[in-house]
């Protein structure tokens, strides 16, 4: 099995309501990526979070890691129907690879 | 002002074809990278190139044969296309090889092959 899992595998809300996607991952790390994918596009660079760091900032976007855990969490406030997309946790379990999960499918709607 | 591009962006074509997909980057970056994306979303690496040399070839066909002819272009050949090479196939790159850099995808190649 892959690296890194999201979950849930899909999430339905409301325009206005936070998302939460969870990321869990086997082996230990040095930094984890989030990706989000529109459909039918390529995947854009949200956000990165080194093993040193718990908590990370960028606009809407709060990315967490529990090292302990073996988790991560991207929380989306306040969330736009511009935000409906795959979002993707990338692991590197050596320092030359991304290995990507399968996705969490978000659907914000209107 | 395209970071990352491919062509072409549909390819159709019958079992036992031989087809190229090209990408081409205009960020200056070091490093290019082709990955595989299946029906059910799943990403995965298949090569990565830094200054022109291969540093990543994971356990791929044969039949798959990446090139770099310069460090803004890494290009993609498939030998002998099979049912199973259906997919969306991504180029990449990022600043350096390494794991700390963000990588900037294209818009992605969908290869069908009947």
């Amino acid at each position: 099995s892959q690296q890194g899992e999201e979950d849930p595998q899909a999430l339905s809300i409301q325009e206005g309501e936070n998302a939460t996607m969870n990321c869990s991952y086997k082996t230990s790390i040095n930094n984890l990526q989030w990706y989000r994918q529109n459909s039918g596009r390529g995947l854009v660079h949200l956000i990165l979070i080194r093993s040193n760091e718990r908590e990370k900032h960028s606009g809407r976007l709060r990315v967490t890691l529990d090292t302990s855990k073996k988790s991560s969490s991207l929380l989306i406030t306040a969330s736009r129907a511009a935000d409906t997309a795959s979002y993707f946790c990338a692991t590197d379990p050596s320092n030359y690879k991304l290995t990507f999960g399968k996705g969490t499918l978000l659907t914000v709607n209107p | 002002d395209t970071a990352v591009s491919q062509t072409p962006k549909y390819l159709v074509t019958q079992m036992g074809n031989d087809k190229s997909i090209k990408c081409e980057q205009n960020l200056g970056h070091d490093t290019m990278y082709w990955y595989k994306q299946d029906s059910k979303k799943f990403l995965k690496i298949m090569f990565s190139y830094n200054n022109k040399e291969l540093i990543i070839n994971e356990t791929v066909p044969n039949r798959f044969s990446p090139k770099s002819p310069d460090k803004a272009h890494l290009n993609l050949h498939i030998n002998s296309l099979e049912l199973g090479d259906s997919a969306v196939y991504f180029c990449a790159s990022s600043p350096q090889s390494g794991t700390w850099w963000e990588q900037y995808f294209g818009p992605g190649t969908r290869l069908t092959v009947t």
